[in-house]
């Protein structure tokens, strides 16, 4: 089975340039979640999509950052501007229907260094 | 909203041994309890997981308990070896909600 499937698996841009991360969930998975790791503030959850539909912006941190999933099979994590303090690594996860409790699968991640 | 607690936040032990490692939660209503294991490099993997129904789940080597009473529960690795050696998170949710991560654990485990 294809786990989560992230891409670039790596970025280095300059400081103000436009950024966009890309996901594929697990085939069958309804839930998507987009994290942000750092060594300071550990895996943060930044939004999560439930059947393609936004249901938790709350941890975007501003209003550079957007995320859309146009169909079940593929979601993007955009950030514009981007700023040095961006740099992190960036985690999908997805997450099956059907009973509570289901758990997530991550990709291996984006690590996105902001010069 | 959910808080989870994780020690130590660094472990060594010697090949053979066995590791402990110990989260809190503070929201009674949690009733699922995912450990995962992160290689550098790579993304968190579960490993093995507890729902509130059971106090104690094994897979190998790797057993997870639970005490709801107190409100904590803790991953054991029993014949640790050196591909033990990773980043550990316990994490905590309710139904469908979104899942609270400790701050993860260290572990090194020496030949």
């Amino acid at each position: 089975d294809a786990g989560v499937i992230q891409s670039p698996r790596h970025e280095v841009t300059e400081m103000g340039q436009e950024v966009t991360l890309r996901c594929k969930p697990i085939s069958g998975h309804n839930s998507l979640f987009w994290y942000r790791q750092t060594m300071m503030r550990g895996l943060e959850l930044l939004i999560y999509f439930n059947n393609n539909v936004p249901i938790d912006d709350s941890g975007m941190p501003e209003d550079r950052f957007s995320a859309k999933m146009p169909n079940a099979s593929f979601s993007t994590l955009k950030i514009q501007p981007s700023e040095p303090r961006d740099s992190a690594v960036y985690f999908c996860a997805s997450r099956g229907q059907g009973a509570s409790n289901q758990p997530q699968h991550f990709g291996d991640g984006t690590r996105l260094s902001i010069l | 909203g959910e808080n989870v607690e994780q020690h130590p936040s660094t472990l060594s032990v010697q090949e053979g041994d066995s590791a402990v490692i110990k989260c809190t939660y503070s929201d009674s209503a949690s009733n699922y309890f995912p450990w995962y294991k992160q290689e550098l490099g790579k993304g968190p993997q579960l490993i093995i997981d507890i729902r509130s129904n059971v106090g104690e789940k094994k897979d190998q080597r790797i057993a997870v308990t639970l005490n709801k009473t107190a409100k904590h529960f803790s991953l054991h690795i029993t014949e640790t070896q050196p591909e033990d050696s990773a980043v550990y998170f316990c994490a905590a949710s309710k139904g469908y909600s979104t899942l609270t991560f400790g701050k993860g654990t260290m572990l090194l485990v020496s030949p």
